[in-house]
């Protein structure tokens, strides 16, 4: 079974220009989730869809970031402008089940991450 | 606050030694308890999931433990090898929400 795909691994950009990062999630997976993780840190909730609807966004900062799951299979995630503090790695997961914190919602899968370097 | 607290923040031992690793939270109510790894680069990889009535779970040389009561668990390493140097995450989730709460890592290297 392919596993949660990921690009591109790395990007380096300057302050004020823009990126996207694309996720793939397993296939019949209906629950991704966009995480920043910054150096030294846990992961951090960006986004959470439930096949093609937004679950929870609200730790997205939606003055220079944005997501969709338009066909709710892939998604993308945008930053524009990229501001330094955005250096990060943005991972994408998936899960079978609706609920991932659910009593009896097994896995949370996670891709390889894209690591974003602003200058 | 829903928190979850990891010690120690980073350790180091030899190659062969054992040793445990820490999590605390304060999420409430409970539904359950993951241990991750994460290799430096690479994604978090789910080594076990503990709901309320588990008190240990195993995988391999990685023994997870949960008390409930006292809201702790513990990730106890035996025989290490140089391939468990990674950040170990703890993540708790509470049973009325979709939310997985993050621990911030301990990150353990194993040498030689």
């Amino acid at each position: 079974e392919a596993g949660v795909a990921q690009s591109p691994r790395y990007k380096i950009i300057e302050k004020r220009q823009s990126v996207a990062f694309w996720c793939n999630p397993i296939s019949g997976h209906a629950t991704l989730y966009w995480y920043q993780q910054i150096l030294g840190q846990g992961p951090k909730l960006l986004i959470q869809f439930q096949n093609n609807g937004v679950v929870d966004d609200s730790q997205l900062p939606k003055d220079r970031f944005s997501a969709e799951r338009l066909k709710g299979v892939d998604s993308t995630l945008k930053i524009q402008p990229a501001k330094l503090e955005d250096s990060a790695v943005y991972l994408c997961a998936s899960s079978a089940r609706g609920r991932a914190g659910a009593l009896g919602t097994g896995e949370l899968f996670f891709g390889e991450g894209s690591r974003l370097t602003v200058l | 606050k829903n928190q979850v607290e990891q010690s120690p923040q980073s350790l180091i031992i030899l190659e062969g030694k054992n040793c445990t690793l820490q999590c605390n939270y304060t999420v409430s109510p409970f539904s359950n308890l993951r241990w991750y790894k994460q290799d430096t680069g690479r994604g978090p990889v789910s080594l076990t999931i503990m709901t309320f009535s588990e008190n240990t779970k195993s995988n391999g040389r990685y023994t997870a433990t949960l008390d409930a009561d006292t809201k702790q668990s513990s990730l106890h390493i035996t025989a290490s090898q140089l391939s468990d140097s990674a950040s170990y995450i703890c993540v708790v989730s509470a049973r009325n929400t979709d939310k997985l709460i993050f621990g911030t890592g301990t990150r353990l290297q194993v040498f030689p």
